[in-house]
């Protein structure tokens, strides 16, 4: 009964490859997001999406595009992937309004 | 063991004291904060949040204070246990701006 999840866990690929991760929410939040943490374990927001609509694209370059099909799925597609892109992405959801976000446990992406 | 994650602050306590988690935020639009806690290998797991109209709020062991004069939030775990053991985040949601923006994480460390 994983309220947030992503999949895959772990995705290790090579420099120029084109991948996806995949994010799946059944705690009946309209509102979804795309984070980004670094190896100093900063964590900067991405994207949001509130009912499947784009609300927030903090300056991400454009070969990250997410994906909403429905108000519990939230995709992110990544092209042409560059070594800088290794990083741990988590997708959370929430409420609108003054309501936490839900974490899921993450996709570590691996640049070779 | 991981390199990631070495120039975070640290705070180690003694098992069974008090432990004290302090974060500054910059922004004196923000009015909503919320304290995740993250282990390792995790998302980050809601903890406790506060609005910026209350100045203290408690949960199960763990209140957190919130001043608004210095732009200052606090974390108070009592009675620290090893499962405590994790990175500390504060998060501040700027009105207006739809978006939590994170601060940089202290990994809080028990000792038996």
């Amino acid at each position: 009964d994983t309220a947030v999840s992503q999949t895959p866990k772990y995705l290790v690929t090579q420099m120029g490859n084109d991948k996806s991760i995949k994010c799946e929410q059944n705690l009946g939040h309209d509102t979804m997001y795309w984070y980004k943490q670094d190896s100093k374990k900063f964590l900067k927001i991405m994207f949001s999406y509130n009912n499947k609509e784009l609300i927030i694209n903090e300056t991400v370059p454009n070969r990250f595009s997410p994906k909403s099909p429905d108000k519990a799925h939230l995709n992110l597609h990544i092209n042409s992937l560059e070594l800088g892109d290794s990083a741990v992405y988590f997708c959370a959801s929430s409420h609108r309004g003054y309501q936490p976000q839900h974490f899921g446990d993450g996709t570590r992406l691996s640049i070779l | 063991g991981e390199s990631v994650g070495l120039h975070l602050p640290t705070l180690s306590v003694q098992e069974g004291d008090n432990s004290i988690i302090n974060c500054a935020y910059s922004n004196s639009a923000s009015d909503y904060f919320i304290w995740y806690k993250q282990e390792s290998g995790k998302g980050p797991q809601f903890i406790i949040d506060i609005r910026s109209n209350m100045d203290k709020r408690q949960g199960q062991r763990v209140t957190v204070l919130l001043n608004k004069t210095v732009k200052h939030l606090s974390l108070q775990i009592a009675a620290t246990q090893p499962g405590d053991s994790a990175v500390y985040f504060c998060a501040e949601n700027i009105r207006g701006a739809q978006k939590l923006v994170f601060g940089q994480g202290t990994r809080l460390t028990i000792n038996p």
